[in-house]
């Protein structure tokens, strides 16, 4: 089974820290993407990786910067975190291929004072 | 329109049937997914569906699919408590992504 898993279940911040959200995923998977779930809005994509050191701006990338130095690795990082960043963060992964399934990690929920 | 969309809430007893729907986008979509949320986790595959395909059983869960009308839905028989949850349909964009909806928050009662 396709394991995914993040770094924190809760997470609590101050308002101006840098924030890193980390996420793993251990079947060797092309694409990695990071989401935020809000209330009402449903999950909104913040940005994606289809490949190490590759990164492409999803819907909400404003606030957000990536990195993945390692294929099975990919961080979400909040330079300068923000009240309006409370939320809850979803990381997935996929093999690229069909059916193009996803596959989600536990989330990280994130209050920022 | 541009979104996948769903109602937001059901409600249902014990035991009986519950049916999920959702209106995608794109009628050329190759497959579409059905996801479950249990509260405070991440999202977990439930089922998808390709294309060519009508209808799928699994077990307690059922999808139809009717692409005329790009029209989806999840039917789960005897629902049960372990069953309430929020359900988000998704359809793959380009780039081998996926578009969500708003996802329908399913309560069983007892």
């Amino acid at each position: 089974d396709v394991k995914v898993t993040q770094s924190s279940r809760y997470l609590v911040k101050r308002t101006g820290e840098k924030v890193f959200l980390e996420c793993v995923q251990d079947m060797d998977h092309e694409n990695m993407f990071w989401y935020r779930q809000d209330p009402g809005l449903g999950l909104r994509l913040i940005y994606f990786s289809y490949d190490v050191k590759m990164k492409e701006k999803g819907d909400i990338p404003e606030g957000y910067s990536v990195s993945r130095e390692k294929k099975e690795r990919f961080s979400l990082i909040l330079e300068s975190a923000s009240t309006n960043q409370t939320s809850m963060y979803l990381c997935a992964s996929s093999s690229g291929q069909e059916p193009y399934t996803q596959y989600f990690g536990p989330g990280t929920r994130l209050t920022v004072l | 329109g541009e979104d996948v969309e769903q109602s937001l809430f059901l409600s249902v007893r014990e035991g009986d049937s519950s049916v999920i729907n959702c209106t995608y986008t794109d009628s050329s979509s190759t497959y579409l997914y059905w996801y479950k949320q249990e509260p405070g986790a991440g999202l977990q595959l439930l089922t998808y569906i390709f294309s060519n395909m009508d209808m799928k059983q699994d077990q307690r869960l059922t999808v139809l699919l009717n692409k005329k009308d790009k029209h989806l839905s999840l039917r789960i028989a005897d629902t049960q408590t372990g069953d309430s949850a929020i359900y988000f349909c998704a359809e793959p964009n380009a780039g081998n992504m996926l578009t969500f909806g708003g996802g329908t928050r399913l309560m069983v009662k007892p």
